[in-house]
């Protein structure tokens, strides 16, 4: 069963660092690709970020380029968001996605909150 | 980046209705099209990849269509469990985007 576990979220000041992790299982991790994609409380979704199977390939929305770092360890089947300069408005649920082969986004985790606020 | 628009924005059925719910995108993507199903609280579901194709363990009541720049989603026979916010998402630019979202709720 594929399952995918974020953990990393919870509550930093504006200008603050948080790391997500994704945990991975029950596929082989390291032939796929990967996105992180978010929500704010009652909003739409919205593409944060994907990396491809070996980590030689990124690419970012323009809203958190230069900020945020996607990266992935295929030895410890986990990927990672490295988020600095956090924002108000980088407040949301942030999710650890699976890409598959035909580019859909076929498995997603439970989420993760990130919540930035004085 | 490539923008996608969905229509409408809401809408209200009833059980046993047909819904029909379009997304655009700005350029063409050619099939390279999804749809997700978001029900409040969880994780979204995919129902169709590559614009027409049906996920696996997804009812046939759901289907997909078109290319290029128009694509739509549509749920015969909607159910009680059908109610929900759905999203079309494009994979053709390596910056993928997704639909603001259409909310279909009971009438």
């Amino acid at each position: 069963e594929v399952q995918l576990v974020e953990s990393g979220g919870g509550s930093v000041q504006p200008g603050g660092s948080l790391r997500l992790s994704c945990a991975a299982s029950g596929f082989t991790f390291s032939t796929y690709w990967m996105q992180w994609v978010r929500q704010a409380p009652g909003k739409g979704l919205v593409w944060v970020s994907r990396i491809n199977s070996d980590a030689s390939d990124t690419s970012y929305a323009d809203s958190v380029e230069g900020r945020f770092t996607i990266s992935r360890d295929n030895a410890k089947n986990t990927l990672y968001l490295q988020m600095n300069s956090l924002r108000a408005e980088d407040t949301a649920v942030y999710f650890c996605v699976r890409i598959a082969v035909s580019g859909s986004a076929d498995y997603w985790g439970q989420g993760t909150l990130v919540t930035v606020s004085s | 980046d490539i923008q996608m628009t969905q229509s409408p924005s809401s809408l209200s059925a009833s059980v046993g209705d047909k819904v029909t719910i379009t997304c655009r995108a700005s350029q063409s993507i050619m099939h390279y099209l999804s749809w997700y199903q978001q029900k409040a609280g969880e994780a979204p579901k995919l129902l169709i990849y590559a614009a027409s194709s049906l996920q696996s363990g997804v009812p046939s009541r759901f289907s997909g269509s078109g290319s290029g720049t128009d694509f739509t989603l549509t749920i015969s026979n909607l159910q009680p469990e059908d109610f929900a916010t759905y999203y079309c998402q494009q994979s053709y630019s390596t910056r993928l985007t997704f639909g603001p979202g259409t909310k279909v709720d009971i009438k």
